[in-house]
């Protein structure tokens, strides 16, 4: 059961132009939500992340959008950089249960391999 | 460098054979978790530390795979017996739930574990 999708395998984009990324969710519980870069042969980094109570989140040239209704969500990169050519996770948390427990239990969708061409 | 240490980078082993992975999160982070990565897949949970604690295992960990973390800083992830099946990337992050960004896991470059 694929919780969090990606159904985007890669994609490619100018320098410069926007590259959005997509990922949607099918469980309800999920309260928070955050994008992971990860570059070959290195762990994922964290990028930006939003909480259920927004729609829209911004921080430099990446901002992440998100549609409740539609278990929905988008990272935007403007301007797109050669620089940003990696693979990008997106990942879900659900709320904590006693204890804090289920804070770091990511579920993460299976990747989408950008490519920036200069 | 103080981020997420995660050792040996690469191991290659015979099936059979037992391994070990370590991991040293960031210093002042309480908790720490395991994920195994294997290729095309985004990262699964296997294991969750609060200090000394380990609070939530995964399905995925089997009996052939134990971790310890026992004075709630470094942690290690062994694996007895190992099977082709388990050639897979393992990443430690850790977090602080002190922080306002408690849910935002920093992740170690990861331990390659190929079974041959």
């Amino acid at each position: 059961d694929q919780q969090v999708k990606q159904n985007s395998p890669s994609l490619s984009v100018q320098e410069g132009r926007i590259s959005i990324l997509n990922c949607d969710y099918t469980n309800s519980m999920f309260d928070y939500f955050l994008w992971y870069k990860k570059y070959p042969a290195e762990g994922p980094t964290f990028l930006i992340s939003i909480s259920s109570i927004k729609d829209k989140n911004e921080d430099g040239r990446f901002t992440v959008f998100l549609n409740k209704s539609a278990k929905h969500l988008s990272l935007h990169i403007v301007p797109s950089q050669p620089g940003d050519s990696a693979v990008y996770f997106c990942a879900a948390s659900a709320p904590s249960n006693a204890g804090g427990t289920s804070y770091g239990k990511l579920t993460f969708g299976q990747g989408t391999i950008l490519t920036v061409h200069p | 460098d103080t981020g997420v240490s995660q050792d040996p980078r690469h191991k290659i082993t015979k099936r059979g054979q037992n391994v070990t992975f370590r991991c040293d999160p960031i210093s002042e982070h309480n908790r720490l978790y395991w994920y195994r990565q294997t290729l095309g897949q985004g990262p699964e949970f296997l294991t969750y530390f609060q200090n000394e604690a380990q609070l939530e295992k995964s399905r995925l960990l089997s009996d052939r795979f134990s971790a310890e973390r026992p004075k709630g800083s470094f942690s290690t992830l062994e694996i007895q017996r190992t099977e082709q099946g388990d050639s897979a990337m393992y990443l430690c992050a850790s977090s602080s739930r002190t922080s306002g960004r408690a849910r935002e896991l920093f992740f170690g470059e990861g331990s390659r574990l190929t079974v041959l």
